[in-house]
């Protein structure tokens, strides 16, 4: 049973560029969550996603960021007009609502770099 | 608003040590989820244990124990008898509930080094 995806691993992107990360949850899991971790911090909550539902956006900043989780394919977390601040790694989590704890299983990052 | 605090930024220890790592807590939350999570050198995640608020009772698993106390709001967890590959960063984390679901808040982590 693959885990969760997340591509790509490594991402370089120059100032004012587009960058796109995608997720592809475990098998069965209808539910998504990104997170940032900044160089040196923990992880901040973004925004969860159920397919083709925004659930929670309140981590995201307000603008350049959008996410998407479509009925069919990967959750993609676009970053628009990527800024030197925007350097970090980028954690999908998936989880499955069939009756609670939901266990968040994560993948293993994309690391972004804007030089 | 929720918050986990990790008061340790970094610890070494010489292996075969016995070290705890600190986590507190706050919540208004009466139902909520602690949790570890281990990050080696690589960069992943890994999920070491999840916990709920009704159950105090300490786990052991193998060489890592945690201790829940509520009337403290802490979670802290212990790794005895360290080993080199110890060496990682860990974080506590907390759960807060949107619309059935968890969004964890994560503390600051703790830098632990396993010295040979």
């Amino acid at each position: 049973n693959a885990g969760v995806m997340q591509n790509p691993r490594h991402l370089v992107r120059r100032r004012g560029q587009e960058a796109r990360l995608r997720c592809s949850p475990m098998k069965g899991h209808s539910h998504v969550y990104w997170y940032r971790q900044l160089p040196e911090e923990g992880l901040k909550f973004m925004v969860y996603l159920q397919k083709e539902n925004i659930i929670d956006e309140s981590g995201m900043p307000k603008e350049r960021f959008s996410a998407e989780f479509p009925k069919e394919g990967p959750s993609i977390l676009r970053i628009q007009q990527v800024v030197r601040g925007d350097s970090a790694a980028y954690f999908c989590a998936s989880s499955t609502m069939q009756g609670g704890p939901y266990e968040q299983y994560f993948g293993p990052g994309t690391r972004l770099t804007v030089t | 608003a929720q918050k986990v605090t990790q008061a340790q930024t970094e610890i070494s220890v010489v292996e075969k040590e016995d070290v705890t790592l600190d986590c507190v807590y706050e919540t208004r939350d009466t139902t909520y989820y602690l949790f570890w999570y281990k990050q080696p050198p690589s960069g992943e995640l890994v999920f070491l244990i999840r916990r709920n608020s009704f159950d105090e009772q300490n786990e052991i698993s193998g060489r890592y124990s945690w201790n829940f106390q509520k009337s403290t709001s802490s979670f802290n967890f212990t790794i005895t008898a360290s080993q080199v590959v110890d060496s990682a960063v860990y974080f506590c984390a907390l759960s807060e509930a949107i619309q059935g679901a968890q969004k964890l808040v994560f503390g600051q982590g703790t830098r632990l080094t396993i010295n040979p």
